[in-house]
């Protein structure tokens, strides 16, 4: 079974520019996160899709931070502009249902530096 | 966000030495899950506790989860040097949002 595919692994970009980040959840997957992990801290949940419905974003920087997942499949993250702040790395995850059952399968992240 | 707390932050052990995270919420929690992250890779599922003062066991491992659901512990025995990572439990709310802690690195000494 293919796991959760992120691309891409590295991004290095300038302030105030633009960056995207691109998931394919494993497939079945109904329940759809992208987390931010600054070194050293745990993963922050940035917004949480329930096929292609919004559950929870509310730590979403959203004067900044867009989400979207057409379709209940893939998902795209966006950053706009960007701020030094924003290095970290964006794990994307997926679970087969937002139950209280279900385990996220984790992708391999890709790893943001803002210069 | 949610907050959930991990203690210690770092801990390091001999080989052969046990090993203990503990995870705190200042809510009830609907689930707690643990994860592993190994240096440089990312969080891998561990097991999911559920019930009122559940406890599971993999192998050396033994998670529990706190009777009044606010709290749970991962307990490793005899660490090996597999075991080194980063420990974080995940916590559910009622709407099934899950928050990682901040997450307890283990390094064992050889």
């Amino acid at each position: 079974e293919a796991g959760v595919a992120q691309s891409p692994r590295y991004k290095i970009i300038e302030k105030r520019q633009s960056v995207a980040f691109w998931c394919n959840p494993i497939s079945g997957h109904a329940t759809l996160y992208w987390y931010q992990q600054i070194l050293g801290q745990g993963p922050k949940l940035l917004i949480q899709f329930q096929n292609n419905g919004v559950v929870d974003d509310s730590q979403l920087p959203k004067d900044r931070f867009s989400a979207e997942r057409l379709k209940g499949v893939d998902s795209t993250l966006k950053i706009q502009p960007a701020k030094l702040e924003d290095s970290a790395v964006y794990l994307c995850a997926s679970s087969l249902v937002g139950g209280r059952h279900t385990e996220a399968f984790f992708g391999q992240g890709t790893r943001l530096t803002v210069v | 966000g949610q907050q959930v707390m991990q203690i210690p932050q770092y801990q390091h052990v001999q080989e052969g030495e046990d090993f203990t995270t503990y995870c705190n919420s200042s809510t009830t929690l609907s689930n707690i899950q643990w994860y592993k992250q190994r240096p440089g890779g990312h969080p891998v599922f561990l097991i999911q506790l559920v019930k009122s003062g559940e406890v599971k066991k993999q192998k050396r491992l033994t998670f529990q989860f706190g009777e009044a659901k606010k709290n749970s512990s991962l307990h490793i025995t005899a660490t090996q040097t597999t075991d080194v990572g980063t420990y974080f439990c995940a916590a559910a709310n009622t709407g099934n949002q899950f928050y990682f802690g901040t997450g307890t690195s283990l390094t064992v000494i050889p």
